[in-house]
């Protein structure tokens, strides 16, 4: 079962628009947040991040809003542009969980956003 | 310039025909991990490394072996490739944040 989850598998926005990509989590343990973005061809790389003592961050365009009651973040990109257009992941992880469990980051299975000139 | 590399990048095997994906990373990180992605599962842990010689499971070990006997590298081993191991797979340095190498596109016939 999966503990983080992208419900939309694919999203297409005009430019100039805001983009909102939504996470849902299922473990209560999990106080941590972050976004990547994956280009094709590329690997992953860090975006925006969260901690659970927080219900907002943000940097530039982009702002993670969390709301831990429902179990569920969101990541808005305004104003979006065609060089946002990506997969994006969110991941969540527990600082509770022993550092040498080593097994950090749940990813949920990403959202493609296309960003339309 | 700080980085993660893998290599192949792409790759076409047969079933049991073993193969190595390497991974190296030049920013003097600890941690080391592998994982593999596969369309709406998002990212799976398959090994990490705290540091040399320390090696532990992740998610989804099962088929895979890895080792870590210095602190740039850490390579992905399949022993005999199957086909449900066509993924693509990265490898990843440092905790937070994870940087990430470019990945690896398996497939195996």
């Amino acid at each position: 079962d999966q503990q983080v989850k992208q419900n939309s598998p694919s999203l297409s926005v005009q430019e100039g628009r805001i983009s909102i990509l939504n996470c849902d989590y299922t473990n209560s343990m999990f106080d941590y947040f972050l976004w990547y973005k994956k280009y094709p061809a590329e690997g992953p790389t860090f975006l925006i991040s969260i901690s659970s003592i927080k219900d907002k961050n943000e940097d530039g365009r982009f702002t993670v809003f969390l709301n831990k009651s429902a179990k569920h973040l969101s990541l808005h990109i305004v104003p979006s542009q065609p060089g946002d257009s990506a997969v994006y992941f969110c991941a969540a992880k527990s600082t509770l969980i022993d550092i040498n469990a080593g097994n950090m980051l749940t990813f949920g299975g990403g959202t493609r956003l296309m960003v339309k000139p | 310039e700080a980085q993660v590399t893998q290599n192949p990048r792409y790759l076409i095997t047969v079933t049991g025909k073993k193969l190595t994906v390497t991974c190296s990373q030049n920013m003097n990180h600890e941690y080391m991990s592998w994982y593999r992605q596969d369309p709406g599962l998002g990212l799976r842990q398959i090994y990490y490394s705290m540091n040399v010689e320390v090696t532990d499971k992740g998610d989804v070990p099962e088929g895979y072996k890895v080792s870590r006997k210095e602190k740039r590298n850490f390579p992905l081993i399949l022993e005999s490739p199957s086909p449900n191991q066509t993924s693509l797979y990265f490898c990843a340095s440092s905790l937070y944040p994870q940087y990430f190498g470019p990945g690896t596109r398996l497939l195996v016939l």
